[in-house]
């Protein structure tokens, strides 16, 4: 199982960016994927969470409205665009598999991980 | 602030045990949701080290156990070794929110 993140850089607040992660190693259009992201020094948080079908979205309320998650199953490609980007959306990105296979369950815990991609919201 | 509350920092000798709390409420442990715990080691990835409060996936030492009870869980670490030396998050979630929650993270360091 690899989850290879990129896109991140530095960026000015209110300005876009795109994520991308890119996945191989097992059946991708198979599992949903979440987003989980790490503040420099902080702790983690969860971002959201696409299905295996791209159906269903959930979104963390700190960033509902400005960030858009979404998956190309073809491609094997997870997304995140990150819109009206604040200061305080600083952090490492992270790609996070489910452990199995469908509709993620609230009760899961979160499975293989990518290596992560540095975004810094600054002027 | 964090939904699930850890303590900053834990310590030991090695050999020693030492136990992470983790302390929730009636919306995320309390209501029944597993607690999962991860390890951090320095600039790496997050990695599971323990699913629905005390299952060990494959490769994780038998040092490692995990409990639950009411609104709270722990992470017990025996044995203590110098390359347990990492930060420590616990999950679960949150029906208030409707989101999956971490602990604020418990640093681990080996004396």
């Amino acid at each position: 199982v690899q989850l290879e993140e990129s896109g991140g850089g530095v960026v000015q607040p209110g300005r876009s960016l795109r994520l991308s992660c890119a996945a191989s190693g097992f059946t991708f259009s198979s599992y949903s994927v979440h987003w989980v992201r790490q503040a420099p020094g902080k702790g983690l948080e969860w971002v959201a969470l696409i299905s295996y079908d791209g159906s269903k979205k959930y979104y963390a309320d700190s960033v509902k409205g400005r960030f858009t998650i979404s998956r190309d199953n073809s491609k094997s490609t997870l997304y995140l665009e990150m819109n009206s980007l604040r200061i305080e959306d600083t952090a490492v990105y992270y790609c996070v598999r489910a452990p199995t296979t469908g509709h993620s369950s609230s009760w899961e815990w979160f499975g293989p991980w990518g290596q992560g991609t540095l975004v810094t919201v600054s002027s | 602030h964090s939904v699930l509350t850890q303590p900053p920092s834990v310590s030991g000798a090695p050999g020693q045990r030492v136990t992470i709390s983790c302390t929730g409420s009636s919306s995320n442990i309390g209501a029944g949701y597993d607690v999962h715990w991860y390890q951090q080691l320095p600039g790496t990835a997050p990695k599971l080290l323990m699913y629905s409060n005390n299952n060990r996936p494959s490769g994780v030492p038998d040092r490692f156990s995990g409990s639950k009870s009411g609104t709270s869980a722990s992470l017990a670490i025996t044995g203590l070794q110098a390359e347990d030396e990492a930060d420590y998050y616990c999950q679960s979630f949150d029906t208030r929110l409707s989101a999956r929650v971490f602990g604020g993270g418990t640093k681990v360091t080996v004396l």
